[in-house]
């Protein structure tokens, strides 16, 4: 079992609509980051967080470390938003563990 | 500021030969990172390092070497490739521990 889950591994939403993504993971962790990755393959961080909720603009992220659970909420959802969905650990030390990612597609 | 530049951005390699996947950060990050990315898998931590002269490996570390001489350069040596190296690679860096880490566009690496 990794130690990182995401699900659902595909999403496939229209515009417009709510999207949730989710995190769970088995170890103790110091923070959690969510990824964006493009299309052409880029990689981008969207958020860092060890408690509560972060926003940035149409994106919400939530962590609950006593269940050891993150979500990803995109608002409004727009075809642009189209890209895989990492979610990494940071037990401690220096290193990440990612999740496998969520392909998210939004169609117009 | 370029962020995190690697170069090539494809190369074709024939089983046995050897190359240096280059990566350069202009942000004076301490930490640095390679990671590699199999079709629909998570990335992989090949090595890191937490400055400069300081290197360890990640998780898959076989078939692969690093060094780190100066702060912003971490190059990737590939020596005798297999197919099995055949990926994407990814250098990443941060400014300390609990920072977000900034990217790289990717290395598409075939290996025949």
């Amino acid at each position: 079992k990794n130690e990182v889950e995401q699900s659902p591994q595909n999403l496939t939403a229209q515009e417009g609509e709510f999207i949730t993504i989710n995190c769970s993971y088995s170890v103790g962790i110091s923070a959690l980051h969510w990824l964006q990755q493009h299309p052409g393959g880029g990689i981008v961080s969207l958020f860092m967080l060890s408690s509560g909720k972060k926003k940035h603009g149409r994106l919400i992220a939530t962590i609950n470390i006593q269940e050891k659970h993150s979500s990803l909420h995109i608002t409004a959802s727009h075809p642009r938003d189209s890209a895989v969905y990492i979610c990494a650990v940071h037990p401690s030390g220096s290193r990440l563990t990612f999740g496998e990612g969520t392909q998210l597609t939004v169609n117009p | 500021n370029a962020g995190v530049t690697q170069t090539p951005k494809f190369r074709i390699l024939k089983i046995g030969q050897s190359m240096t996947l280059q990566c350069t950060q202009d942000m004076n990050h301490n930490y640095m990172y390679w990671y590699r990315q199999d079709p629909g898998m998570g990335l992989k931590l090949i090595y890191y390092s937490v400055g400069a002269g300081i290197t360890d490996k990640g998780e898959v570390p076989n078939g692969y070497n690093v060094s780190r001489s100066t702060t912003e350069d971490f190059p990737l040596r590939l020596e005798l490739a297999a197919p099995s190296q055949t990926s994407v690679y990814f250098c990443a860096s941060k400014t300390g521990l609990y920072y977000e880490q900034y990217f790289g566009p990717g290395t598409r690496l075939t290996v025949t």
